[in-house]
């Protein structure tokens, strides 16, 4: 059973440009979370999805920051007109449907890093 | 909304000791606590859960901790190895019958010197 799957694992953009990150989750895993994590600092929570839903985005900025989860396929997250600030890791975990304990299981991350 | 806290500066430790990490959370109840192992340039993998009803969970070298009226979690590692260098995260669960979402404190990087 192949873990979470991240691609690119480096992604190299110049401002302005876009930038969209893909994630895989474990099989028969239905939640996917998306997390920021900068140098020396903890994981930021950005949004969490199920198929076809954004449970909660609160960690997300309003502006230029996306993300998707649709019924087939990877999950997106994507950032428009990319800026220097958005240089960082982004891991992306998911886990098992249903209520109750939530492991999560993270991929390798995707380092952005923006000229 | 609740704050949690682990201990910012490194931790060394000598081969062979006991590692204790700590992770103190306020303003909160979390039906469970997790801990997280993550070493550079990886994602974090999950340690071991304990329950808002259990004093305290083992796993070969680890145990966890949980004491709900001093809000803390204890984390430790028996006979401490340099392979067991990495950062470690504390995560909170929801609340009882809350939405199914864990916030993660900053992480304890741990160093063991052989």
């Amino acid at each position: 059973n192949a873990g979470v799957m991240q691609n690119p694992r480096h992604l190299v953009r110049r401002r302005g440009q876009e930038a969209r990150l893909r994630c895989s989750p474990m099989k028969g895993h239905s939640h996917v979370y998306w997390y920021r994590q900068l140098p020396e600092e903890g994981l930021k929570f950005m949004v969490y999805l199920q198929k076809e839903n954004i449970i909660d985005e609160s960690g997300m900025p309003k502006e230029r920051f996306s993300a998707e989860f649709p019924k087939e396929g990877p999950s997106i997250l994507r950032i428009q007109q990319v800026v220097r600030g958005d240089s960082a890791a982004y891991f992306c975990a998911s886990s098992p449907p249903g209520q109750g304990i939530d492991t999560q299981y993270f991929g390798p991350g995707t380092r952005l890093t923006v000229l | 909304s609740q704050k949690i806290e682990q201990n910012s500066e490194a931790l060394n430790i000598q081969e062979g000791k006991t590692a204790t990490l700590t992770c103190n959370y306020t303003n909160y109840s979390p039906a469970y606590l997790q801990w997280y192992r993550q070493d550079p340039g990886r994602g974090p993998v999950f340690l071991l859960l304990i329950r808002e009803n259990e004093k305290e969970k083992r796993k070969e070298r680890l145990k966890v901790t949980f004491d709900t009226t001093l809000k803390q979690s204890l984390f430790h590692i028996t006979a401490s190895q340099p392979a067991d260098s990495a950062t470690y995260l504390c995560a909170l669960g929801p609340e009882t019958g809350g939405y199914q979402k864990v916030t993660f404190g900053t992480g304890t990087k741990l160093q063991v010197i052989p």
